[in-house]
């Protein structure tokens, strides 16, 4: 069974501070993986990557995929409190069907 | 661009009524759509595909004749709770496909929060 597992679960932290966010994957047949940001409504689309080791930025945010180990990571630099949110990371297994992880709550403290 | 709608975005009913949520993408044709279900504090859980002009096909553990799914054009997929309880309250939440750099991207609409009393 195709599964994704995020880490950690929750985290808190300081405005300014660094986070990393994680995303592991059990996979048949991996197309893409996706990272998601979501407030109070549906998830907005952060970031799809597809190829290991290549760096995808927006701003302060940064996502890399390692297809060897099954996973991929969230960097926020100098965090804002608008940056608190569950983050979602969801994997395509190439059926166009998204399979998503329990998602991480992070919440910034001014 | 690529947006997606729901109607209603919130819907309160009585247990044992049935609701109707629509879902529409506004300005791109979407052969498939998808229908998840959040409980508060878990992940997006999919629920249904739905293609248009064909019978949507459904995720292990999801009744069919509970959701009742039609695609009826391009733009628009419904999403029928019948009977509805307590229990299947709930954000649900489509997302329509398009193909976009090479890929079929999903765009989500904005949810609609089912609450059955």
């Amino acid at each position: 069974e195709d599964k994704v597992v995020q880490s950690p679960l929750s985290l808190v932290v300081h405005e300014g501070d660094t986070v990393t966010l994680n995303c592991s994957y059990e996979v048949t047949n991996f197309r893409s993986l996706l990272w998601y940001k979501q407030e109070k409504k549906a998830p907005t689309f952060l970031f799809m990557l597809t190829s290991s080791g290549i760096e995808k930025k927006s701003g302060r945010l940064s996502s890399i995929l390692d297809k060897k180990e099954l996973s991929s990571i969230l960097n926020i630099t100098a965090t804002q409190t608008g940056d608190s949110a569950i983050y979602l990371c969801a994997v395509n297994f190439g059926n166009e069907k998204l399979t998503f992880g329990t998602g991480t709550r992070l919440t910034i403290i001014p | 661009g690529a947006v997606v709608s729901q109607h209603p975005s919130r819907v309160i009913c009585k247990s044992g009524t049935s609701v109707k949520i629509e879902c529409r993408s506004l300005d791109f044709q979407a052969t498939t759509m998808f229908w998840y279900r959040q409980f508060p504090k878990q992940s997006l859980m999919l629920m249904a595909t739905s293609n248009e002009g064909s019978k949507a096909t459904y995720e292990q553990g999801v009744e069919k004749d509970k959701f009742l799914i039609n695609h009826a054009s391009l733009t628009l997929s419904t999403l029928t709770v019948t009977s509805a309880h307590p229990e299947d309250s709930s954000f649900y939440i489509c997302s329509a496909s398009k193909l976009a750099g090479g890929y079929n991207e999903q765009f989500f609409g904005p949810g609609t929060r089912l609450t059955v009393l």
